[in-house]
């Protein structure tokens, strides 16, 4: 089975630009959530997707953070505009549904400068 | 919502001796917990999972063990090899379709040949 997809690996911008990350789950895989991960620190929630509809995006900074999920398949993530603290990896995630660990993509890693 | 605390964040061993890291959780209603291992430049990959209905489960060398009454739960290597180094995270959540997974902040391990 092939994994979850994600492009691109790294990024750099300078701040107040905007960027847009990807990502292709597991075929099937109802369930899609995107994660920060600051450097030394463990995941955070951002967005979970039930195939094309939002469970739970209340941690994710609207002001400037945007998420969609078309057909419920592939999702991107946009950043408008970035700050310097945005630096960080944003790694997606699916999974089957209830009950089931998710399988992660490796991530792409934004530098903001 | 759901806290995760994990202890050690990094933990050196020499290769054959045991490893233990503890995670506590918040949320009662918890039921789900599993541990990730993150390799430098990749997403975590799930290396064992463990439901509130056992106290222990087991993959050759690796183990889980959940106390719900004192809301924590820890994995343990035995036979630690140089290729088990790695970032490990704990999570825990209710129900992976309906909330999402809140993770640990990891521990750094070690293994010194």
């Amino acid at each position: 089975e092939a994994g979850v997809a994600q492009s691109p690996r790294y990024k750099i911008i300078e701040k107040r630009q905007s960027v847009a990350f990807w990502c292709n789950p597991i075929s099937g895989h109802a369930t899609l959530y995107w994660y920060q991960q600051i450097l030394g620190q463990g995941p955070k929630l951002l967005i979970q997707f039930q195939n094309n509809g939002v469970v739970d995006d209340s941690q994710l900074p609207k002001d400037r953070f945007s998420a969609e999920r078309l057909k419920g398949v592939d999702s991107t993530l946009k950043i408008q505009p970035a700050k310097l603290e945005d630096s960080a990896v944003y790694l997606c995630a699916s999974s089957p549904g209830h009950w089931y660990g998710y399988t992660f993509g490796s991530g792409t890693r934004l530098t903001v400068v | 919502g759901e806290n995760v605390e994990q202890h050690p964040s990094t933990l050196s061993v020499q290769e054959g001796d045991s490893a233990v890291i503890k995670c506590t959780y918040s949320d009662s209603a918890s039921n789900y917990f599993p541990w990730y291992k993150q390799e430098l430049g990749k997403g975590p990959q799930l290396i064992i999972d463990i439901r509130s209905n056992v106290g222990e489960k087991k993959d050759q060398r690796i183990a889980v063990t959940l106390n719900k009454t004192a809301k924590h739960f820890s994995l343990h290597i035995t036979e630690t090899q140089p290729e088990d180094s790695a970032v490990y995270f704990c999570a825990a959540t209710m129900d992976t379709g309906r909330r999402a997974l809140t993770f640990g902040s990891g521990t750094r391990l070690q293994v010194q040949p």
